[in-house]
């Protein structure tokens, strides 16, 4: 039962440290996404990767927030320096698709407390 | 961008049928989900339209219509296990074709 993966699951730390989250994309898979989700603003997307490649990374605030993939098997979010209003699950999900139609398989996501 | 609404939340007795509405004003449709969403975990996903009618799938079954911009998730044979929140995601042509995911509806199962 193929998965995504994401480590860690849950992270507490204080502001102004570096917070690194990974995703492991489901094998085969060539389209990766981070996502944040609050319950003030729902689900957003914050990054898309294609092939390795990013195409859209709009959603993420770029003074603080990257987003790499070293391979095809390894996605990174960071945050540095991490704010209190960091605070949230970050999801990652994967697909396999050409053309931005795939369906999304989302991870059990990292739930982020910054103090 | 894209305006999606549903509601915020709705309750429904077990064994019953709930529709959960979601509208959407979008240029350029290209494609509407639907995720459900237990409480602290993972949207998981549903369904997928992308053209008008209806699509079933077991208990679930989803409808689009794009001319009036909307879609509904019916859920029959309501089970305490469908106590879950419910996402609508619409995708628009042109660009990169990233699914915009509205606020979710709550849904409450009671006996």
């Amino acid at each position: 039962d193929a998965r995504v993966t994401q480590t860690p699951r849950h992270k507490v730390t204080e502001m102004g440290q570096e917070v690194t989250m990974r995703c492991q994309p489901i094998l085969g898979h060539n389209t990766v996404f981070w996502y944040r989700q609050t319950m003030m603003q729902g689900l957003e997307l914050l990054a898309y990767f294609r092939n390795r490649a990013p195409l859209d990374d709009s959603g993420m605030p770029k003074d603080r927030f990257s987003a790499e993939m070293p391979d095809a098997t390894l996605a990174t979010l960071k945050i540095q320096p991490s704010e209190p209003r960091d605070s949230a699950v970050y999801f990652c999900a994967s697909g396999l698709g050409t053309s931005g139609r795939e369906t999304q398989y989302f991870g059990p996501g990292t739930r982020l407390l910054v103090l | 961008g894209q305006n999606i609404d549903q509601p915020t939340e709705m309750t429904a007795t077990e064994g019953a049928i709930v529709q959960i509405n979601c509208t959407y004003q979008t240029s350029g449709f290209n494609g509407l989900f639907w995720y459900q969403q237990h409480a602290g975990e993972a949207p998981t996903f549903l369904s997928y339209n992308v053209l008008d009618g209806l699509e079933e799938k077991g208990r679930f079954s989803s409808f689009l219509s794009r001319s009036k911009g909307y879609s509904y998730l019916l859920l029959k044979e309501l089970q305490m296990k469908d106590s879950a929140s419910y996402l609508c995601a619409v995708r628009v042509s042109g660009g990169s074709y990233i699914p915009t995911f509205g606020r979710g509806t709550s849904l409450i199962v009671h006996p």
